[in-house]
């Protein structure tokens, strides 16, 4: 089945730095991409939508100068979650769409931890 | 605002007992998926339902999307302990001026041995 890879699945940062997050399709091509973000014992909440070629869609109540997404190919997505604070840490999960299809997988999600 | 509604959000059962969790939104939806998740992890799909009034079976897994798109419930027969996780509903929603998955907050099942 299609596959969607994250990575890191695991990083630790220092608080005011930036650190980036990548979502691949691998062997797919997804024109669309989702972000979520999950904090413990809570429902994934939709971040941005983003498209290959153009701008991210964000949710309201997302700072979009603050969680950068470019998403460049039809295989990769990045996030850039930029001045990181300890309340910006959680797990992050992005998602894919296959071209022309209902299903959407997900990656395997990246827990950041700022500290 | 779109929003996905579940219920319950915890449910504690002894194993060998049906439940149902269900999934409401006022809006309609192009398809509706369900996850499982174990902590840590990633979203596991289990199905997606598309045709409004559709029944899709998986095992002792029941899924029904209904007849307006809007709701869709998940039926359990004969939980066992190996059923216990997160429960999640997903609605996917494409117009043209946007395109969204959403989901609702999750049923967190616990079967007991």
């Amino acid at each position: 089945g299609a596959v969607v890879s994250q990575h890191p699945s695991r990083v630790i940062c220092k608080s005011g730095t930036s650190v980036k997050i990548e979502c691949r399709s691998l062997d797919f091509q997804a024109t669309t991409m989702f972000w979520y973000r999950q904090f413990p014992k809570q429902s994934l909440m939709l971040m941005a939508t983003s498209n290959e070629g153009s701008k991210a869609t964000y949710e309201q109540g997302v700072e979009k100068d603050k969680f950068l997404i470019n998403h460049a190919s039809l295989t990769l997505s990045t996030l850039t979650v930029t001045s990181a604070h300890p309340e910006d840490s959680s797990f992050y999960i992005c998602s894919a769409r296959t071209v022309g299809l209902n299903t959407i997988y997900f990656g395997e999600g990246s827990w950041l931890t700022v500290v | 605002t779109q929003l996905l509604e579940q219920s319950p959000q915890f449910l504690s059962i002894q194993e060998g007992e049906n439940l149902t969790v269900y999934c409401n939104s006022s809006s309609v939806f192009s398809s509706l998926q369900w996850y499982r998740q174990e902590p840590g992890e990633g979203p596991v799909l289990l199905v997606t339902v598309v045709t409004g009034g559709e029944v899709k079976k998986l095992k002792r897994l029941t899924f029904q999307f209904g007849d307006a798109r809007k709701d869709s419930s998940l039926h359990i027969t004969a939980a066992q302990p190996g059923d216990t996780g997160l429960y999640l509903c997903a609605g996917d929603l494409r117009k043209t001026s946007y395109d969204k998955v959403i989901f609702g907050p999750g049923t967190s099942l616990s079967v007991i041995p």
